[in-house]
């Protein structure tokens, strides 16, 4: 099945400092998604990617959607603790479902106040 | 409008037993999804209902898991003769319509088999 790889697998880093994580695919995605994970939750979408190239931003958080469309970036700028938890990049399986996500292992972020 | 409720929170089970999951969708969705979400792994699909309908039910295990949404009522994933492999955080998601666009993911349930 599809696989989708993320990198890096945690990153520690001080409240203020801008932040880079990326999600790479052997397979091509026609839609690249990205959530995010707080302790004790479930997931929540935050960025939604449907075009190759594409660049979308929600507040602090920018992400683009790869020309190639095996891969995705997501950054965050200017951290603060409460932007703590494990972010997932996700996209819909490859079977044909609109329904079926196939989620990455997720990079776990810590912000030290 | 409550989000999509699910319980317990944390169950404890020893090896053999049994395991109950629920999960309560938002108001007004009638399309259930479970995922499972092993240690230091991203949630991986399980099953998907729709009242009283299994639609897919491709990710799930063929023995000792089994998963309903009544007419009534919580759906309910339910793992039988639990081992320790199980141990994992469950989540459901709830949309109004099939698609991934309106899943909403509940808070999930931590198993612990002991």
């Amino acid at each position: 099945g599809q696989q989708l790889n993320q990198s890096p697998q945690s990153m520690f880093i001080q409240e203020g400092e801008d932040v880079s994580m990326n999600c790479t695919s052997s397979s091509i995605f026609n839609t690249w998604l990205w959530y995010k994970q707080e302790p004790g939750e479930g997931p929540v979408l935050l960025i939604a990617l449907y075009k190759a190239g594409e660049l979308t931003s929600n507040g602090r958080l920018t992400a683009q959607f790869g020309i190639t469309r095996k891969d995705s970036f997501l950054n965050i700028s200017a951290s603060i603790p409460s932007d703590v938890g494990i972010y997932f990049c996700a996209g819909p399986d490859s079977g044909g479902s609109n329904y079926k996500l196939t989620f990455g292992k997720g990079t776990l972020l810590t912000v030290n106040p | 409008n409550a989000g999509v409720m699910q319980n317990p929170r944390h169950l404890v089970r020893r090896r053999g037993q049994e395991a109950r999951l629920r999960c309560s969708p938002m108001k007004g969705h009638s399309h259930v999804y479970w995922y499972r979400q092993l240690p230091e792994e991203g949630l991986k699909f399980m099953v998907y209902l729709q009242k009283e309908n299994i639609i897919d039910e491709s990710g799930m295990p063929k023995e000792r898991f089994s998963a309903e949404f009544p007419k009534e009522g919580p759906s309910i994933l339910r793992i039988q003769q639990v081992v320790r492999g199980d141990s994992a955080a469950y989540f459901c998601a709830s949309s109004p319509q099939q698609g991934w666009e309106t899943q909403y993911f509940g808070p999930g349930t931590r198993l612990l088999v002991l």
